[in-house]
């Protein structure tokens, strides 16, 4: 079962303006990881941002930031003041379970592809 | 400090060849793990390994197989290849698998024909 659903294939933003990337998951652990990674076209995977569980807070790096939303299982990323070099394909990921279980492995998403437009 | 290096990044084999994949983790990571990325199935877990040990397996068939050395350099393989195969093969590694973020390779893209 599809445990990590973005629904969005493509987006635009113009330069400068502010994007945001959903992101919904499904786990019935309590415990687990959300993570953010961005993929240009040379294939590398980017780490961007990452929202633990039991985070109260909503993460935040840099231009980056996760709209964290536990009840309605969200996690949006929301990118402020996109450049033309944000544009590469965003992938949302989780890591379920606590310290000891599902070692290395993150589910993802299909990811979504975003243009900046000058 | 050194990101993830894969070996070779491009690579093209015929049905029915195998191939050895490389991946050299970020030093003191001891976790690789390996992904598979395909458009039509994006990316699926390979396997993990932490001190030569395989962790953790995804749903790959037994054509598809890995290594871990003492130096935590990693290989993968995979033999009696099919046309499905054709995929960007990534490498990641942690300091525990556990916990944190993974730092990806560029990946090894396999075109078979």
């Amino acid at each position: 079962a599809q445990k990590i659903t973005q629904t969005q294939p493509g987006m635009f933003v113009q330069e400068k303006e502010a994007v945001t990337l959903d992101c919904t998951y499904d786990t019935s652990d309590q415990s687990y990881g959300l993570f953010w990674y961005k993929q240009p076209s040379s294939g590398e995977m980017i780490f961007l941002i990452y929202q633990g569980s039991y985070d109260e807070q909503n993460a935040t790096e840099g231009r980056y930031s996760l709209n964290f939303q536990k009840a309605r299982k969200s996690a949006n990323l929301v990118i402020s003041a996109s450049q033309l070099g944000d544009s590469a394909m965003y992938f949302c990921a989780m890591r379920e379970g606590g310290l000891n279980t599902n070692a290395g492995k993150s589910t993802f998403g299909d990811g979504t592809t975003l243009t900046v437009k000058p | 400090k050194a990101g993830v290096t894969q070996t070779p990044r491009y690579l093209i084999k015929t049905r029915g060849q195998q191939v050895t994949l490389s991946c050299s983790p970020i030093s003191g990571h001891r976790s690789v793990s390996w992904y598979q990325q395909t458009p039509g199935q994006g990316l699926q877990f390979l396997f993990e390994y932490f001190s030569e040990t395989q962790r953790n397996k995804g749903n790959f068939p037994g054509r598809f197989s890995g290594r871990q050395f003492s130096n935590s350099r990693s290989e993968m393989n995979v033999s009696t290849l099919e046309l499905g195969d054709s995929a960007l093969y990534l490498c990641a590694s942690s300091l525990s698998g556990f916990t944190g973020e993974l730092f990806f390779g560029e990946g090894s893209r396999l075109t078979v024909l």
